[in-house]
Protein backbone atom coordinates (compact mmCIF):
# COMPACT_ATOMS: atom_id res chain seq x y z
CA UNK A 1 0.00 0.00 0.00
CA UNK A 2 1.73 3.58 -0.80
CA UNK A 3 1.90 5.50 1.66
CA UNK A 4 0.97 9.31 1.98
CA UNK A 5 2.86 11.45 -1.18
CA UNK A 6 3.62 15.27 -1.24
CA UNK A 7 4.23 17.43 -4.08
CA UNK A 8 6.67 18.84 -4.77
CA UNK A 9 9.40 18.05 -2.16
CA UNK A 10 11.17 21.33 -2.50
CA UNK A 11 10.37 24.71 -2.75
CA UNK A 12 12.09 28.17 -3.17
CA UNK A 13 9.79 31.35 -3.71
CA UNK A 14 10.32 35.02 -3.14
CA UNK A 15 7.62 37.15 -0.60
CA UNK A 16 4.59 38.21 -2.15
CA UNK A 17 4.05 35.17 -4.46
CA UNK A 18 1.79 32.38 -3.55
CA UNK A 19 2.54 29.26 -3.27
CA UNK A 20 0.47 25.49 -3.52
CA UNK A 21 1.16 22.39 -2.14
CA UNK A 22 -0.50 18.61 -2.58
CA UNK A 23 -0.67 16.03 -0.47
CA UNK A 24 -1.97 12.61 -2.26
CA UNK A 25 -3.27 10.47 1.27
CA UNK A 26 -3.02 6.41 1.97
CA UNK A 27 -5.35 5.04 -0.71
CA UNK A 28 -8.91 4.71 0.91
CA UNK A 29 -7.96 7.60 3.98
CA UNK A 30 -10.67 10.38 4.23
CA UNK A 31 -9.06 12.48 6.55
CA UNK A 32 -6.15 14.98 5.78
CA UNK A 33 -4.68 17.03 8.06
CA UNK A 34 -1.49 19.84 7.74
CA UNK A 35 1.15 21.20 9.56
CA UNK A 36 3.59 22.96 9.97
CA UNK A 37 7.22 22.82 11.44
CA UNK A 38 9.69 25.44 12.15
CA UNK A 39 12.41 25.25 14.40
CA UNK A 40 10.89 28.13 16.40
CA UNK A 41 7.41 26.92 17.24
CA UNK A 42 7.79 23.42 16.14
CA UNK A 43 4.63 21.80 14.92
CA UNK A 44 1.68 23.20 14.31
CA UNK A 45 -1.77 22.29 13.40
CA UNK A 46 -2.97 23.95 10.08
CA UNK A 47 -6.10 22.58 9.06
CA UNK A 48 -8.03 19.05 8.63
CA UNK A 49 -10.20 18.52 5.75
CA UNK A 50 -12.51 15.68 6.08
CA UNK A 51 -14.60 14.01 2.81
CA UNK A 52 -14.20 17.84 1.28
CA UNK A 53 -15.27 19.67 3.79
CA UNK A 54 -13.00 21.66 6.41
CA UNK A 55 -13.57 20.15 9.78
CA UNK A 56 -11.06 21.95 12.06
CA UNK A 57 -8.94 25.06 11.64
CA UNK A 58 -5.36 26.16 13.39
CA UNK A 59 -4.66 29.57 14.19
CA UNK A 60 -3.29 31.16 10.98
CA UNK A 61 -4.03 33.82 8.94
CA UNK A 62 -6.69 34.03 5.92
CA UNK A 63 -3.52 33.76 3.76
CA UNK A 64 -3.25 29.67 4.38
CA UNK A 65 -6.02 27.77 2.82
CA UNK A 66 -6.85 24.51 1.66
CA UNK A 67 -9.28 22.48 0.03
CA UNK A 68 -9.66 18.63 -0.44
CA UNK A 69 -11.18 16.90 -3.50
CA UNK A 70 -13.51 14.25 -4.51
CA UNK A 71 -10.71 11.63 -3.76
CA UNK A 72 -9.57 12.91 -0.93
CA UNK A 73 -6.07 14.19 -2.51
CA UNK A 74 -5.64 17.71 -0.84
CA UNK A 75 -4.24 20.95 -1.37
CA UNK A 76 -2.44 23.76 0.70
CA UNK A 77 -2.02 27.09 -0.49
CA UNK A 78 -0.54 29.92 0.76
CA UNK A 79 -0.75 33.62 -0.60
CA UNK A 80 1.26 36.70 0.00
CA UNK A 81 4.44 34.80 1.23
CA UNK A 82 6.15 35.91 4.09
CA UNK A 83 10.03 35.07 4.95
CA UNK A 84 8.39 33.69 7.95
CA UNK A 85 6.51 31.21 5.99
CA UNK A 86 9.73 29.17 5.25
CA UNK A 87 8.79 25.92 6.91
CA UNK A 88 8.39 22.12 6.57
CA UNK A 89 4.55 21.75 5.32
CA UNK A 90 3.58 18.10 6.34
CA UNK A 91 0.32 16.38 5.80
CA UNK A 92 -1.21 13.72 7.26
CA UNK A 93 -3.99 11.13 6.68
CA UNK A 94 -6.09 8.95 8.70
CA UNK A 95 -9.05 6.74 7.92
CA UNK A 96 -10.79 8.68 10.81
CA UNK A 97 -14.20 6.46 10.70
CA UNK A 98 -14.78 6.09 13.90
CA UNK A 99 -12.68 6.22 16.89
CA UNK A 100 -10.28 3.52 16.79
CA UNK A 101 -9.46 4.45 13.34
CA UNK A 102 -8.67 8.18 14.39
CA UNK A 103 -5.70 7.00 16.11
CA UNK A 104 -3.82 5.95 12.54
CA UNK A 105 -2.46 9.17 11.60
CA UNK A 106 0.37 8.61 8.86
CA UNK A 107 2.83 11.33 7.85
CA UNK A 108 4.31 12.04 4.36
CA UNK A 109 7.77 13.29 3.24
CA UNK A 110 7.03 17.12 3.63
CA UNK A 111 7.08 19.81 1.28
CA UNK A 112 10.28 22.16 2.25
CA UNK A 113 9.20 25.37 1.64
CA UNK A 114 12.25 28.80 1.64
CA UNK A 115 11.13 31.99 0.43
CA UNK A 116 13.61 34.49 -0.13
CA UNK B 1 -6.45 23.37 25.80
CA UNK B 2 -4.17 20.81 25.33
CA UNK B 3 -0.64 21.27 25.95
CA UNK B 4 2.29 18.81 25.69
CA UNK B 5 5.94 19.56 27.81
CA UNK B 6 9.35 18.22 26.51
CA UNK B 7 11.81 19.60 28.36
CA UNK B 8 14.89 17.23 28.09
CA UNK B 9 18.05 18.64 26.37
CA UNK B 10 19.60 16.69 23.46
CA UNK B 11 19.86 12.93 24.77
CA UNK B 12 22.65 10.56 24.07
CA UNK B 13 22.65 7.13 24.82
CA UNK B 14 25.29 4.07 23.76
CA UNK B 15 24.36 1.77 21.39
CA UNK B 16 22.43 -1.51 23.07
CA UNK B 17 21.54 0.30 26.05
CA UNK B 18 17.76 1.44 26.87
CA UNK B 19 17.21 5.27 26.99
CA UNK B 20 13.90 7.47 28.41
CA UNK B 21 12.32 10.15 26.38
CA UNK B 22 10.26 12.51 28.90
CA UNK B 23 7.01 13.73 28.08
CA UNK B 24 4.25 15.71 30.25
CA UNK B 25 0.77 16.83 29.23
CA UNK B 26 -1.94 18.90 30.17
CA UNK B 27 -5.50 18.54 29.18
CA UNK B 28 -8.63 18.82 30.57
CA UNK B 29 -10.31 16.12 28.55
CA UNK B 30 -11.50 12.61 30.25
CA UNK B 31 -10.37 11.15 26.79
CA UNK B 32 -7.65 11.61 24.83
CA UNK B 33 -4.65 9.19 23.26
CA UNK B 34 -0.92 9.86 23.45
CA UNK B 35 1.39 9.79 20.30
CA UNK B 36 5.02 9.16 19.75
CA UNK B 37 6.80 10.12 16.72
CA UNK B 38 10.32 9.88 15.53
CA UNK B 39 12.03 12.30 12.91
CA UNK B 40 14.89 11.23 10.93
CA UNK B 41 16.76 14.32 9.27
CA UNK B 42 15.04 13.37 6.09
CA UNK B 43 11.68 14.60 7.67
CA UNK B 44 8.99 12.43 7.48
CA UNK B 45 7.18 11.96 10.45
CA UNK B 46 7.27 7.95 11.62
CA UNK B 47 4.33 6.63 14.27
CA UNK B 48 5.69 4.71 16.84
CA UNK B 49 3.53 4.32 19.50
CA UNK B 50 0.24 4.76 21.45
CA UNK B 51 -1.38 4.84 24.22
CA UNK B 52 -5.03 5.83 25.22
CA UNK B 53 -6.10 7.23 28.24
CA UNK B 54 -8.05 4.35 29.19
CA UNK B 55 -5.89 1.73 28.40
CA UNK B 56 -5.18 -0.31 31.36
CA UNK B 57 -1.69 -1.21 30.56
CA UNK B 58 1.08 0.54 28.74
CA UNK B 59 1.77 0.23 25.23
CA UNK B 60 4.53 -1.21 23.35
CA UNK B 61 5.51 -2.19 20.16
CA UNK B 62 8.95 -3.99 19.57
CA UNK B 63 11.54 -2.31 21.12
CA UNK B 64 9.30 0.87 21.87
CA UNK B 65 7.29 1.10 25.51
CA UNK B 66 5.48 3.91 27.10
CA UNK B 67 5.43 4.19 29.99
CA UNK B 68 2.04 5.84 31.20
CA UNK B 69 1.66 7.34 34.31
CA UNK B 70 -1.90 9.25 33.95
CA UNK B 71 -2.01 10.67 37.80
CA UNK B 72 0.83 12.41 36.91
CA UNK B 73 0.15 12.96 33.30
CA UNK B 74 3.27 11.71 32.37
CA UNK B 75 3.94 9.36 28.86
CA UNK B 76 7.43 8.62 28.23
CA UNK B 77 9.16 6.75 25.80
CA UNK B 78 11.10 3.98 26.35
CA UNK B 79 13.92 2.59 23.35
CA UNK B 80 15.02 -0.62 24.39
CA UNK B 81 18.57 -1.80 22.75
CA UNK B 82 19.11 1.29 21.07
CA UNK B 83 20.06 1.19 17.53
CA UNK B 84 22.48 3.60 15.38
CA UNK B 85 19.58 4.11 13.44
CA UNK B 86 17.40 5.30 16.37
CA UNK B 87 19.25 8.77 15.95
CA UNK B 88 16.43 11.56 15.65
CA UNK B 89 13.98 13.71 16.78
CA UNK B 90 11.23 12.26 19.09
CA UNK B 91 8.16 14.11 19.05
CA UNK B 92 4.72 13.80 21.98
CA UNK B 93 2.01 14.56 20.72
CA UNK B 94 -1.78 14.34 22.10
CA UNK B 95 -5.61 13.96 20.79
CA UNK B 96 -8.42 14.30 22.03
CA UNK B 97 -11.47 12.91 21.21
CA UNK B 98 -14.25 15.37 21.70
CA UNK B 99 -15.70 15.72 18.82
CA UNK B 100 -14.59 14.33 14.91
CA UNK B 101 -11.00 15.97 15.42
CA UNK B 102 -8.05 14.46 14.52
CA UNK B 103 -5.90 17.22 15.07
CA UNK B 104 -2.47 16.31 17.26
CA UNK B 105 -0.59 18.44 19.97
CA UNK B 106 2.69 18.71 19.57
CA UNK B 107 5.96 19.28 21.80
CA UNK B 108 8.68 20.54 20.94
CA UNK B 109 10.71 17.33 20.45
CA UNK B 110 14.04 15.56 21.56
CA UNK B 111 17.00 14.97 19.90
CA UNK B 112 18.62 11.40 20.79
CA UNK B 113 21.88 11.07 19.28
CA UNK B 114 23.31 6.57 19.47
CA UNK B 115 26.87 6.34 20.31
CA UNK B 116 28.51 3.36 18.74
Amino acid sequence: KAGVTQTPRYLIKTRGQQVTLSCSPISGHRSVSWYQQTPGQGLQFLFEYFSETQRNKGNFPGRFSGRQFSNSRSEMNVSTLELGDSALYLCASSLARDRVTYNEQFFGPGTRLTVL
Amino acid sequence: AQKITQTQPGMFVQEKEAVTLDCTYDTSDPSYGLFWYKQPSSGEMIFLIYQGSYDQQNATEGRYSLNFQKARKSANLVISASQLGDSAMYFCAMRDFTGANSKLTFGKGITLSVRP
